[in-house]
């Protein structure tokens, strides 16, 4: 079975200094990797994706991640803060293959907050 | 553009009671989901579809059913509301391809006491 990992409940982080929010990943063969953003009160947002190619992805708002496959990660970093990045961050996994195991997992969220 | 709409935004309901939380997109997309979110637990999912008349089980199934009659709209429905089913609901929709991403709904908050 499929599984994500977020290490951390919260991450703190001062405005302008750069953030990582950390994910890693169990999946079977290939995986299909996303990041979403979620804002109190408010549906979850897609920020990023890795289908393949280019280890280095490049989302919204300046967010960016890096796949690492031997160390199974995903983690979503960010160069310079901004308060208005504060909200629950969600690293989601689906594995190439066919079938009802291609379902969406999601690990279980990061709490950023960046301080002004 | 209306994206996925969810209704009620909140609702309350006594054990027992039933209820159908509605979910329309107006994406074309295939494929709707629908998933419960519990604090520390993220999100998981309860049933999703990948067509009209086409409906699968997902992590946590029980205590709920759904139909698709219409590729726009996948209601959930509670047939007996118990407390465990506290929890904010969020619909989902993609097209098809397996790579896009999910659109979601902006969640149903609903508490059974």
């Amino acid at each position: 079975a499929q599984s994500v990992a977020q290490p951390e409940d919260q991450v703190n982080v001062a405005e302008g200094n750069p953030l990582t929010v950390k994910c890693t990943y169990s999946v079977s063969g290939n995986p299909y990797l996303f990041w979403y953003v979620q804002y109190p009160n408010r549906g979850l947002q897609f920020l990023l994706k890795y289908i393949t190619g280019d280890n280095l992805v490049k989302g919204s708002y300046g967010f960016e991640a890096e796949f690492n496959k031997s160390q199974t990660s995903f983690h979503l970093k960010k160069p310079s803060a901004l308060v208005s990045d504060s909200a629950l961050y969600f690293c989601a996994v689906r594995p190439h293959s066919l079938g009802s195991a291609r379902q969406l997992t999601f690990g279980s969220g990061t709490q950023l907050t960046v301080l002004p | 553009n209306a994206g996925v709409t969810q209704t009620p935004k909140f609702q309350v309901l006594k054990t027992g009671q039933s209820m159908t939380l509605q979910c329309a997109q107006d994406m074309n997309h295939e494929y709707m989901s629908w998933y419960r979110q519990d604090p520390g637990m993220g999100l998981r999912l309860i049933h999703y579809s990948v067509g009209a008349g086409i409906t699968d089980q997902g992590e946590v199934p029980n205590g709920y059913n759904v139909s698709r009659s219409t590729t726009e709209d996948f209601p959930l429905r509670l047939l007996s509301a118990a407390p465990s089913q506290t929890s904010v609901y969020f619909c989902a929709s993609r097209g098809t391809g397996g790579t896009g991403e999910l659109f979601f709904g902006e969640g149903s908050r609903l508490t059974v006491l």
